[in-house]
């Protein structure tokens, strides 16, 4: 059974970059996209970006040039950055394996992120 | 703002059936973009419920149904249990398969 496990600091300043850690266990990698997504306090989910077998990225307009997704396939892991953090970037965080179709059928259970000065 | 509409909140009986609708425009919901329905319940890892509209991925129960028409989707469930109770959102993603969008969420009440 594919398992997601989730890493990274849960506690910033504002301007500092987030740094979250995806691994895959149970399961390949390199076969499917991998997604990000968050949901703020009290709000819904956003989607933040993702990445594809060949690695390349796309990513929420609203944070595109704040964020880098990348794998290291021989550790099997999935990483986000997500740069010049503010209060509202505050939330919980998930990684997700994305089906063809977009629909994201394996998720991680999530990291509280704080941004707080 | 979400891309996609949904009501912010639901209530229903146990055993009951309820129906959350989702809306988007055509560029969301084109012909061939395909829906997801997701339950979250507190503390626990999201699920997904409905995948290409109307597809159960393997142990999801048969209480569960999708369908799409036209700009709207909607996930139903049937035969209401207090365990139903949770947030449920829709996706689906943008006419050049750029990104994924949400639905705003439907906070599920049964009581």
């Amino acid at each position: 059974q594919v398992q997601l496990n989730q890493g990274g600091t849960g506690l910033l300043k504002p301007s500092e970059t987030l740094s979250l850690t995806c691994g895959v266990s149970g399961g390949s990698l390199s076969a499917y996209y991998w997604a990000w997504i968050r949901q703020p306090p009290g709000r819904g989910l956003e989607w933040i970006g993702h990445i594809d077998q060949g690695g390349s990225t796309n990513s929420n307009p609203s944070l595109k040039s704040r964020v880098i997704i990348s794998v290291d396939p021989s550790k099997k892991q999935v990483f986000l950055k997500v740069g010049l953090m503010t209060a509202a970037d505050t939330g919980l965080y998930y990684c997700a394996r994305v089906l063809g179709t977009y629909s994201m059928d394996v998720w991680g259970k999530g990291t509280t992120v704080t941004v707080s000065s | 703002q979400s891309a996609l509409t949904q009501p912010a909140s639901l209530s229903a009986s146990p055993g009951q059936a309820i129906t959350i609708y989702c809306s988007g425009t055509s560029t969301d919901f084109g012909t061939s973009k395909f829906v997801s329905w997701y339950r979250l319940h507190p503390d626990k890892a999201p699920q997904l419920l409905i995948y290409e509209d109307s597809e159960r991925p393997s142990g999801i129960s048969g209480r569960f149904s999708g369908s799409k028409s036209g700009n709207t989707a909607s996930l139903t469930i049937s035969g209401l249990q207090v365990d139903d109770e949770a947030d449920y959102y829709c996706s689906s993603y943008t006419s050049n398969n750029a990104f994924m969008v949400f639905g705003g969420g439907t906070k599920l009440t049964v009581l």
